[in-house]
C-alpha cells in the first residue's frame, strides 16, 4: 500500500459530460502528478501540482484541468468528454516536485460512452 | 523531446530462465525508475537509479544504469511465475516519461 488513494475507482460517463477525479496524497507529500493510461499503453503525463501551483504539463488540451488543495489532495477535471478519454487515470504523489520518487494510487477507470 | 524505448515489448519465459529487458532513452535525465504493474492494478516502484553505474538488486531482479550510453537494464534471474507482470522503465527530467512497457509472462 502506497498511502495514495483515488476516488472513484470506476466511472462511466457520456460523451460531452464533465468529470472530476480525486486523489489523496501520501502523508507528507507536497506534489501530485496525474497520468492517463490507455489500454495496453504506458501512462502519459497530464500535469503536476507542487504546493498548489501547476508545475508542468504534458501534451493534453485545456479541457484537462486540475487543482491541488492546502492539504495537498488534488482533483483532475475533464470537460467535454470524448470517447478517447476512456482510460485508467493514475495519481502519483511525491515529495518536492520532480525530484521525488512517485508513489501511485490504484487509479480511476473512466469509461466514456 | 525525451523518448524512452523498451524492448522487448512482449516476453514469454520459462520458469528458471534468465533474461534482460532493455531501456534506451534519448536525452540526459535526472533519474531512472523501474515500475511493475499487474493487470488492472496500479504501479509499484521497484528501483530508483540515480547515477552512472548504479546497480540495484531485489530478489530475482537487478537493475543497472549507464548514463553515457543512455541505457538501463532490468535483469531477471531464475524467473518464477510471480514475476509475470508489465514492467515500465521511467525516465525523469521535466516530467516522468514512461516507456511502452514490457509484458512478461513466466510459464511453468
Amino acid at each position: 500500500e502506497t498511502g495514495v488513494t483515488q476516488s472513484p475507482t470506476h466511472l462511466i460517463k457520456t460523451r460531452g459530460q464533465q468529470v472530476t477525479l480525486r486523489c489523496s496524497s501520501q502523508s507528507g507529500h507536497n506534489t501530485v502528478s496525474w497520468y492517463q493510461q490507455a489500454l495496453g499503453q504506458g501512462p502519459q503525463f497530464i500535469f503536476q501540482y507542487y504546493r498548489e501551483e501547476e508545475n508542468g504539463r504534458g501534451n493534453f488540451p485545456p479541457r484537462f484541468s486540475g487543482l491541488q488543495f492546502p492539504n495537498y489532495s488534488s482533483e483532475l477535471n475533464v470537460n467535454a468528454l470524448e470517447l478517447d478519454d476512456s482510460a485508467l487515470y493514475l495519481c502519483a504523489s511525491s515529495l518536492d516536485g520532480r525530484q521525488g520518487e512517485a508513489f501511485f494510487g490504484q487509479g480511476t477507470r473512466l469509461t466514456v460512452v | 523531446e525525451l523518448k524512452v524505448e523498451q524492448n522487448p515489448l512482449f516476453l514469454s519465459m520459462q520458469e528458471g530462465k534468465n533474461y534482460t529487458i532493455y531501456c534506451n532513452y534519448s536525452t540526459t535525465s535526472d533519474r531512472l525508475y523501474w515500475y511493475r504493474q499487474d493487470p488492472g492494478k496500479s504501479l509499484e516502484s521497484l528501483f530508483v537509479l540515480l547515477s552512472n553505474g548504479a546497480v540495484k538488486q531485489e530478489g530475482r531482479l537487478m537493475a543497472s544504469l549507464d548514463t553515457k550510453a543512455r541505457l538501463s537494464t532490468l535483469h531477471i534471474t531464475a524467473a518464477v511465475h510471480d514475476l509475470s507482470a508489465t514492467y515500465f522503465c521511467v525516465v525523469s527530467r521535466n516530467d516522468m516519461r514512461f516507456g511502452a512497457g514490457t509484458r512478461l509472462t513466466v510459464k511453468p
